[in-house]
């Protein structure tokens, strides 16, 4: 079975940029959520999405958004980028949610400039 | 803040010894998960407890659960080079207006062939 996938792996954007990630569940979850890694702030939860509504937010400004689509895969858009930004954003997938194990992908590594 | 705090942040070891790494939370939960992570990549689940379970095996690994003195431990029996990775705890709080999982702060394992 294929893992969780994002893509890109790498991106580097300016200030004032938006960004949109990806995410592709493996087959079958439909519980996706978004984390974003940083050394200062560690592992920090964003949002969860379960049959394309979201279930859960975490304390992030509204400039992180996200969205999952009918087939499960997920995409996460970054409004108006900030230096603070730049961070690991890693997507997990789970058959029912929080109560679950995580499975999660590489992440993409998203350096502001 | 955190509600995950690992202790030690830190732990240098040589091959066959025992790991150990302690969690503490601040809040009841529904369950606790462990998870590692290789240096730049996704994390690995490691084990689920849930906070009716005191104990759980898995391989070489061991979790307990003090729901009593909110805490956890992970221990890694038999530890090889193979095993150098950061390990997070992970606190599933559910009800209220949002159900999160939260990441500890981590430990960086390091074994010494």
């Amino acid at each position: 079975k294929a893992g969780v996938t994002q893509t890109p792996r790498y991106l580097i954007k300016t200030r004032g940029q938006q960004v949109t990630l990806s995410c592709s569940p493996i087959s079958g979850h439909r519980s996706v959520s978004w984390y974003q890694q940083t050394p200062g702030q560690g592992l920090q939860f964003l949002f969860e999405y379960f049959s394309e509504t979201q279930r859960n937010k975490g304390n992030f400004p509204g400039r992180f958004s996200g969205r999952q689509f009918s087939n499960s895969r997920s995409e996460m858009n970054v409004s108006t980028l900030e230096l603070g930004d730049s961070a690991l954003y890693l997507c997990a997938s789970s058959t029912a949610g929080l109560d679950s194990p995580l499975h999660f992908g590489n992440g993409t590594r998203l350096t502001v400039t | 803040s955190q509600q995950g705090e690992e202790d030690p942040q830190a732990l240098s070891i040589q091959e066959g010894e025992n790991a150990t790494m302690n969690c503490s939370y601040k809040t009841s939960i529904n369950n606790l998960q462990w998870y590692r992570q290789n240096s730049g990549r996704g994390l690995v689940h490691l084990i689920l407890i849930r906070s009716n379970e005191r104990e759980k095996h898995s391989g070489r690994l061991r979790v307990t659960l003090d729901t009593s003195k909110k805490s956890s431990s992970l221990l890694i029996t038999a530890s090889r080079a193979a095993d150098t990775a950061s390990y997070f705890c992970a606190t599933g709080l559910y009800g209220g207006a949002t159900n999160k999982l939260i990441f500890g702060t981590g430990t960086l394992l390091a074994v010494q062939p």
